[in-house]
């Protein structure tokens, strides 16, 4: 069983400032992991992704995310927040060799509200 | 546009109705997923179908009922639902390894 822990439910932050929003992870296989970001009265969309390769990936929208195998954690980064990034994040894990039932299954953490203030 | 589309967005309807929603995606995902978003909880899996067939059922109420006629194609049935089964709805499809890819979700409100 794998589990997705968001340790900030709500962040507040002023614009240009940076943020980081954290998440931590249990797995006892190997995980491929991502952010989802969720604006008001809208469905949630996929921030980035880490499946394997480098581990910093970052997103079209300047946020970047690092795998940290060995603290198991996948925290969210951005060097200067925009209004526009108030939204709810998601971090969640699946597992990396999934087949059968667990096809693709994802874990979600409970989500960070990140509010921006001018 | 996501490439998943849910009907309808929002729903109002009265503890004795039936209702269904709708999920529809053409991305080519063999795996299609039900979850329940409500207000300070976290997202909670409700149905999981992979190639048609559900895999998984996370001892949902009777009152919801799942349908899959074909890959890109998912519904839930609803009837006799209580007031705290207002929620948003969303609906996800999947390949392996790319995580989900949700529709813009169903805002339900039973009254």
């Amino acid at each position: 069983a794998q589990s997705v822990t968001q340790l900030d439910s709500q962040v507040p932050v002023f614009e240009e400032a940076p943020v980081e929003l954290r998440c931590n992870y249990s797995s006892s296989v190997s995980v491929y992991l991502f952010w989802y970001v969720q604006y008001p009265n809208q469905g949630l969309q996929l921030l980035l992704k880490y499946l394997s390769g480098s581990t910093l990936v970052e997103s079209i929208n300047g946020f970047e995310a690092e795998f940290n195998k060995s603290q198991t954690s996948f925290h969210l980064r951005k060097p200067s927040v925009h209004i526009s990034d108030t939204a709810e994040y998601f971090c969640a894990v699946t597992d990396a060799n999934a087949g059968g039932t667990s096809y693709g299954k994802l874990t979600f953490g409970q989500g960070t509200i990140l509010t921006v203030h001018p | 546009e996501t490439g998943v589309t849910q009907t309808p967005r929002h729903l109002v309807m009265g503890m004795t109705n039936k209702k269904s929603l709708k999920c529809e995606q053409h991305l080519g995902h063999n795996a299609m997923y039900w979850y329940k978003q409500s207000a300070k909880k976290p997202l909670e899996l409700m149905f999981v179908y992979n190639f048609k067939e559900q895999t998984e059922n996370n001892s949902v109420p009777s009152r919801f009922s799942p349908e899959c006629p074909n890959s890109s194609h998912l519904f839930l049935h609803l009837h006799t639902l209580q007031p705290e089964d207002s929620a948003l709805y969303l609906c996800a499809s999947s390949q392996v390894g790319y995580g989900y890819t949700f529709g813009s979700g169903t805002r339900l409100t039973v009254v």
